[in-house]
């Protein structure tokens, strides 16, 4: 099963609202990534998770804060955001150590439009 | 520090074409080279990889072979289908679980009937 899940598909939410985005997979990947898509970009890192600790935040606004709660799920919990974060939300995860270690499995992404 | 370039696109081509998409890179180190496919509304799709100077990754008709004298991990696939319109993203990382894959700008792909 080489599967990462990503719901929801697709979220619409005003300025004020809190939403959370959740990413899931069963491969027995320690490391973990969230990355914004803007349209016809390739991927920005946001955030990269090792052994269910954050270990990289690429300066993201607060307004993004994301969770590990165990080394299955990530969470990216989303509050008080602009119209210019509308993209498409990728998680991504990778094993840990060893010689497969430098390929990333992708989600299908979850598309976000702020209004 | 390290860094994909890819040809610029948008390719379009007929069915059955053959297919080449250039990739360069930068490196200080020894990287992994991958390939990713992203389709209308999805993530990102490994296609293809090569971890060391000369392998050759290969998937459903792609190839890519990783030279280091040049710098380049070319994708190429010797007859095209409808179905292989997408956007095709080259990366690196030597530095697995960091903050270091690379991605290229991606190359849209459309092939026609």
């Amino acid at each position: 099963d080489t599967e990462v899940t990503q719901t929801p598909k697709h979220l619409v939410m005003g300025m004020t609202n809190k939403k959370s985005l959740k990413c899931e997979q069963h491969m027995g990947h320690r490391a973990m990534y969230w990355y914004k898509q803007k349209a016809k970009k390739p991927p920005e890192l946001m955030f990269v998770y090792s052994y269910e600790k954050l270990s990289i935040n690429e300066s993201v606004p607060s307004r993004f804060s994301p969770e590990c709660p165990n080394s299955s799920l990530l969470n990216l919990h989303l509050h008080a955001l602009q119209p210019e974060d509308s993209a498409l939300y990728l998680c991504a995860s990778s094993l840990r150590s060893g010689a497969d270690s430098y390929e990333q499995y992708f989600g299908p992404g979850t598309r976000l439009t702020v209004t | 520090g390290n860094s994909v370039t890819q040809m610029e696109g948008p390719v379009t081509l007929s069915e059955e074409a053959f297919l080449t998409i250039n990739c360069t890179y930068t490196a200080t180190g020894y990287p992994s080279l991958f390939w990713y496919v992203q389709y209308p509304g999805e993530g990102l799709q490994l296609l293809l990889k090569a971890t060391k100077a000369d392998d050759k990754g290969s998937n459903k008709g792609f190839e890519a072979t990783y030279r280091k004298e040049t710098t380049s991990f070319h994708l190429e696939k010797g007859s095209v289908q409808v179905s292989d319109s997408a956007v095709y993203f080259c990366a690196l990382s030597d530095a697995p679980f960091l903050n270091d894959m690379r991605f290229g700008a991606g190359t849209r792909l459309t092939v026609k009937p």
